[in-house]
């Protein structure tokens, strides 16, 4: 079981919005700990698409951002493209746990 | 430019070891901040963080297999290598090894390997 919760799954057309949450607690994400987000395609490795809650490494297109409010955070992506369909992971760090890291259960989202 | 590399069986019996290497290349575990770490997804599950070694030799491990993880440098040879025991076919998975650039990057993952999947059958 993930420490931070993600939806299963979640759909849209191509051109819209989605977003995607990933809901921690007050050991995590509301302890202030940076949100990153990752797409992970099949027999690929996990991209990281956003650190530290809202930046973008170089290359990462602008139609992904992030946020981050409370024990929350969001992954946004607008204009939605055929190749975003993937399967998407938050991960932060629990400060409850002498080894930190923890990932959302990931979120697998459909282009309709 | 930053590359990962794994290495290791890709069949283990159960109750066996499993020994991973990850080769790096463009940078040095003893850069200030530095870190690399190994993360294994089962199949049609989510990720699941295993270790994490840091440039200082700080060693961090997912709680529930702590007992069963091992995980060390060898900065000679840009290696790092994670070993697992009494492996078990729920332990079945792609592993990966990535690099997080400590602070730099929030401690984030941002360049990972091409993953190794090992497979747990007798």
């Amino acid at each position: 079981q993930s420490v931070l919760t993600q939806p299963p799954t979640v759909s849209g057309a191509p051109g819209q919005r989605v977003t995607i949450s990933c809901t921690g607690s007050s050991s995590d994400i509301g302890a202030g700990y940076p949100v990153h987000w990752y797409q992970k395609l099949p027999g690929t490795a996990p991209k990281l698409l956003i650190y530290g809650d809202s930046n973008r490494p170089s290359g990462v297109p602008d139609r992904f951002s992030g946020s981050k409010s409370g024990t929350s955070a969001s992954l946004a992506i607008t204009g939605l493209q055929a190749e975003d369909e993937a399967d998407y992971y938050c991960q932060s760090c629990d400060g409850t746990l002498s080894g930190c890291v923890v990932f959302g259960g990931g979120t697998k989202l459909t282009v309709l | 430019q930053i590359t990962l590399k794994e290495s290791g069986p890709t069949l283990v019996k159960p109750s066996q070891t499993l020994t991973l290497t990850c080769t790096i290349s463009g940078f040095s575990l003893t850069t200030n901040g530095v870190g690399v770490g190994w993360i294994r997804q089962p199949p049609g599950k989510a990720l699941e963080w295993l270790a994490l070694i840091y440039w200082d030799d700080d060693k961090r491990y997912r709680p529930s297999l702590q007992t069963r993880l091992a995980i060390a440098k060898d900065t000679s040879k840009n290696q790092v290598v994670l070993t697992m025991t009494n492996m078990d076919p729920v332990d079945t998975a792609a592993y990966y090894c990535a690099h997080t650039g400590g602070s730099q990057s929030f401690f984030s993952f941002d360049y990972w390997g091409q993953g190794t999947l090992v497979t747990v059958s007798s």
